[in-house]
């Protein structure tokens, strides 16, 4: 089955940029979803098909996808971006959803 | 607005069956794939299930296929989760999640989330 892998944790200072990466095999010819999660609260899709933000995420959130490695970038980090946050990929030789384990992202 | 409720959850003894429901709102629910996806007590989010439209695919994870069933019913914008024979580790919270686009194969991933009802698998 296809694995996804995080970091456990990352951590940044404000008005840095953070770095979220999940990797996986070829990952680069896969679109990859990523999702932001706080405590108590529902998962919040941030960007999906590699590199679209949905409605009402702020421009600070992008993604890109390479090789075996796909990333989700915070420009501009702010305190409200501290949560845990996770990608997730279509697995169509099991026609599967595959999640990684997730990151949790530390504002200093 | 989108809205996805669920209901149905609560404390079950292993072996048991219980059945989950998630109710929609604000879209035309029809024409969305809707997922099913669990997150166990500090651990990370994990998928369950997803069902096209029209309920024609249905795909389920390896940790749940042919104890676990996902159904649901367009005239009344509901979804439901059969869950059979359940175990300590289904224990979770679990949302169902509505997909980015209309018509997909499966393969869209989900952008509209509820808050989530919580299952306890206990003796």
């Amino acid at each position: 089955s296809y694995v996804l892998t995080q970091p456990p944790s990352v951590s940044v200072a404000p008005g840095q940029t953070a770095t979220i990466t999940c990797g996986g095999n070829n990952i680069g010819s896969k679109n990859v979803h990523w999702y932001q999660q706080k405590p108590g609260q529902a998962p919040v899709l941030v960007v999906y098909d590699k590199s679209v933000r949905p409605s009402g995420i702020p421009e600070r959130f992008s993604g890109s996808n390479s090789g075996n490695t796909a990333t989700l970038t915070i420009s501009w980090v702010e305190a409200g971006d501290e949560a845990d946050y996770y990608c997730q990929v279509w697995d169509s030789s099991s026609d599967h959803w595959v999640f990684g384990g997730g990151t949790k992202l530390t504002v200093l | 607005q989108v809205q996805l409720v669920e209901s149905g959850g609560g404390v079950v003894q292993p072996g048991r069956s219980l059945r989950l429901s998630c109710a929609a709102s604000g879209f035309t629910f029809r024409s969305y794939g809707i997922h099913w996806v669990r997150q166990a007590p500090g651990k990370g989010l994990e998928w369950v299930a997803v069902i096209t439209h029209d309920g024609s695919k249905k795909y389920y994870a390896d940790s749940v296929k042919g104890r676990f069933s996902i159904s649901r019913d367009n005239l009344k914008n509901t979804l439901y989760l059969q869950m059979n024979s359940l175990r300590a580790e289904d224990t979770a919270v679990y949302y169902c999640a509505k997909d980015t686009s209309t018509y997909c194969r499966g393969d869209c991933p989900p952008i509209n989330w509820g808050q989530g009802t919580r299952v306890t698998v206990s003796s």
